[in-house]
């Protein structure tokens, strides 16, 4: 596609439930990151994938969040046991390989947990 | 751990006056700095990307410029319309992660 693609775009779930988040990069772009924004907040780093290599998974808050890529394509971010605090918008961005190579993001899922 | 600063936090200029957001950083160990537009319920548009060894870079009525030495970039619109009203946003590039500053809201008033 023409650019990051993620789903749902929004998704409000009752506390305790799992919900999953998908992400679709740009074509061609092995590296693959999620981010996190609360509402009135930064951007926090959550996890980042380079082709086949183990993902940086330090970000991730707790043992209830798990996130996995298909080879160099869709990734997803799970949650376990949603708690109101993980209401947020949940930011996949991709890149080319390399850190001089702009980093695109896309256009986020909105999660409310009530 | 890198910190990002962006003052101000908001900003409201009537049209046509240019505007200065100004981003500093904590390490200047930087591989690049990227500049983002966040409009409301939006994701993240990519505005500039300036590497290390750049001074600036340029893209229409906007210009960004890069002091690594100092920790400092500032973004540069001309000219401003309502419809530069948004959050823009500075991220440093590190490592393979992006650190985000908090982001200068801006009102463009019509």
């Amino acid at each position: 596609g023409a650019g990051v693609s993620q789903s749902p775009s929004n998704k409000v779930t009752e506390k305790g439930k799992d919900v999953e988040l998908r992400c679709d990069p740009i074509s061609g772009h092995t590296a693959l990151y999620w981010y996190r924004q609360r509402l009135g907040q930064g951007l926090e780093f959550l996890i980042y994938f380079q082709g086949n290599s183990a993902p940086d998974k330090s970000g991730l808050p707790s043992d209830r969040f798990s996130a996995e890529r298909t080879g160099e394509s869709v990734s997803t971010l799970t949650i376990q046991r949603t708690q109101q605090e993980d209401s947020a918008v949940y930011l996949c961005a991709s890149s080319l390989a390399g850190l001089g190579n702009t980093i695109y993001f896309g256009e986020g899922s909105w999660l409310t947990v009530v | 751990k890198q910190e990002v600063t962006q003052i101000p936090a908001a900003l409201s200029v009537p049209e046509g006056e240019n505007l200065v957001l100004n981003c500093s950083f904590t390490d200047s160990a930087i591989y690049n700095l990227q500049w983002f537009r966040q409009d409301p319920g939006k994701g993240l548009t990519s505005l500039l990307l300036i590497q290390s060894s750049q001074r600036e870079q340029t893209s229409g009525r906007l210009n960004a410029s890069l002091d690594k030495s100092s920790g400092r970039s500032t973004l540069y619109i001309a000219a401003s319309q309502p419809g530069d009203s948004a959050t823009y946003l500075c991220a440093v590039r590190d490592d393979y992660k992006l650190s985000f500053g908090a982001g200068t809201t801006v009102t463009v008033r019509a």
